[in-house]
C-alpha cells in the first residue's frame, strides 16, 4: 500500500496564504488530488494534478508537486473564513482510481 | 450537474435491524464507490462497482452487502451491524474506473448503531 502523511493542524489569519503539505511513499503514483471536507459534509474535489506536472494553478489554489521528494502541497491565497475545513490529499498509486487518502489537515482561519 | 445524492442523511438502527443506504448520480458515471469514514479519520474504501459489476471488495464483513441495480444507483444493505460500524458512509462516482477520473462524493449517511 501507500503511506500518505499530512500535518494535523494549521492556523492562519484571514487574508494570509495557507500552505498544506502532503508526503507519500510510492514514486509510481500517477494522479494526486486535494479534497475539502466541511463539518457534516462529504468531500469536495478542489483540484488534482498528474504526476508529469510540477505545478497547477486554479484561481486561489496552487498545487506544487515535487516527485523526487514525493511531496505535494496546496497553497490557498487570500485565505477566507469559509476556507476553514479539513483538507485531504489523495494519491492514485496504480492509475486504477484506487485512492489512498492522507490523514487530513484541519485548517482554521482566524478573522 | 455534478451531484451525488445519498439518502437518508442520518440513520439510527439496532443491531438486529435490516436497513439500506441509497446513492444516486445522474452524471453518466460508470464507476461508483462506497467508503466508510470514522470521526477524525480519512475515508476507507469498502466497495467499487464498474459498469454495474463489483470490481473491488476491500475485505468488508458480510453484514455489509452492496448492490448496483443500474448505472445510476448504488445501495448498501445493512444487517446485524455492530456498534463499531457507527460512522459516516460516503458514496462517490467517477466517469470510469481509471486514473485521472476524479471521484465526486455525496454528503454521506451518518449511521449510528445502538
Amino acid at each position: 500500500g501507500e503511506d500518505v502523511e499530512q500535518s494535523l493542524f494549521l492556523s492562519v489569519r484571514e487574508g494570509d496564504s495557507s500552505v498544506i503539505n502532503c508526503t507519500y511513499t510510492d514514486s509510481s503514483s500517477t494522479y494526486l488530488y486535494w479534497y475539502k471536507q466541511e463539518p457534516g459534509a462529504g468531500l469536495q474535489l478542489l483540484t488534482y494534478i498528474f504526476s508529469n506536472m510540477d505545478m497547477k494553478q486554479d484561481q486561489r489554489l496552487t498545487v506544487l508537486l515535487n516527485k523526487k521528494d514525493k511531496h505535494l502541497s496546496l497553497r490557498i491565497a487570500d485565505t477566507q473564513t469559509g476556507d476553514s475545513a479539513i483538507y485531504f490529499c489523495a494519491v492514485d498509486q496504480t492509475g486504477a482510481n484506487n485512492l489512498f487518502f492522507g490523514t487530513g489537515t484541519r485548517l482554521t482561519v482566524i478573522p | 450537474d455534478t451531484e451525488v445524492t445519498q439518502t437518508p442523511k442520518h440513520l439510527v438502527m439496532g443491531m438486529t435491524n435490516k436497513k439500506s443506504l441509497k446513492c444516486e448520480q445522474h452524471m453518466g458515471h460508470r464507476a461508483m464507490y462506497w467508503y466508510k469514514q470514522k470521526a477524525k479519520k480519512p475515508p476507507e474504501l469498502m466497495f467499487v462497482y464498474s459498469y454495474e459489476k463489483l470490481s473491488i471488495n476491500e475485505s468488508v464483513p458480510s453484514r455489509f452487502s452492496p448492490e448496483c441495480p443500474n448505472s445510476s444507483l448504488l445501495n448498501l444493505h445493512l444487517h446485524a451491524l455492530q456498534p463499531e460500524d457507527s460512522a459516516l458512509y460516503l458514496c462517490a462516482s467517477s466517469q470510469e474506473l481509471k486514473g485521472g477520473q476524479p471521484q465526486h462524493f455525496g454528503d454521506g449517511t451518518r449511521l449510528s448503531i445502538l
